[in-house]
């Protein structure tokens, strides 16, 4: 693994499904962000962990939740996905607790019907 | 919060010119970056300034006024893979980023 991964790459959803987009990164960053990018509204943060053990919300955190059980991983979970959910998700991640670059996932397009 | 304003879309002539315009206005300012985002890719970093003035980078340049909370992006030589989404973000003080909806950039030959 070199950077940053996510998975699926693509899925759709029927309404009400759980799911789990999964985050992994091998650059020994603290911090951990999750956003969602939907035309015309640029990138929105989900929900961020400055360090393994703690997460917080961001800008629009209602339906999803996080975890941060150690520090490569960082999954977001859609407990009942909702069509308004159809989005792309990028991961991102960065050193010294945030203060650092942000640097991407490639991202997963999910689509809820 | 932030309030973050970009042009939506910007077209120039292949080895032109183009300057990207970034206002904002913030409750806490600790930097601005801009990300270049090719259709369908994640967004990659192209630059970082914290204090006013110009930083160059090869055909990228990035410069800031805190004082008018404003920024641009200048593209020199443009070239056709030059076309993509740029994306301006000002980090605050706890270290979030804030994404403005981006400048889509076309290059034409």
């Amino acid at each position: 693994i070199a950077g940053i991964t996510q998975a699926p790459t693509s899925q759709i959803l029927a309404a009400g499904r759980r799911m789990t987009l999964r985050c992994t990164q091998d650059m020994r960053h603290n911090a951990m962000y999750w956003y969602r990018q939907d035309l015309g509204l640029g990138l929105r943060l989900i929900h961020y962990s400055n360090t393994a053990g703690t997460t917080g919300k961001g800008e629009v955190p209602d339906g999803y939740s996080v975890s941060r059980a150690n520090t490569d991983d960082f999954p977001l979970t859609l407990a009942s996905a909702v069509p308004s959910q159809t989005s792309v998700y990028f991961c991102a991640s960065s050193g010294n607790e945030g203060s650092d670059t942000q640097y991407f996932g490639p991202g997963t397009r999910l689509t809820v019907l | 919060g932030q309030n973050i304003d970009q042009p939506t879309e910007m077209t120039a002539t292949e080895g032109a010119i183009v300057q990207i315009n970034c206002t904002y206005q913030t409750s806490g300012f600790n930097g601005l970056f801009w990300y270049q985002q090719h259709a369908g890719e994640a967004p990659t970093f192209l630059s970082y300034n914290v204090l006013d003035g110009l930083e160059e980078k090869g055909r990228f340049s990035s410069f800031l006024s805190r004082s008018k909370g404003y920024s641009y992006l200048l593209l020199k030589e443009l070239q056709m893979k030059d076309s993509a989404s740029y994306l301006c973000a000002v980090r605050d003080s706890d270290y979030k980023l804030s994404f403005g909806a981006g400048t889509t950039v076309t290059v034409r030959a």
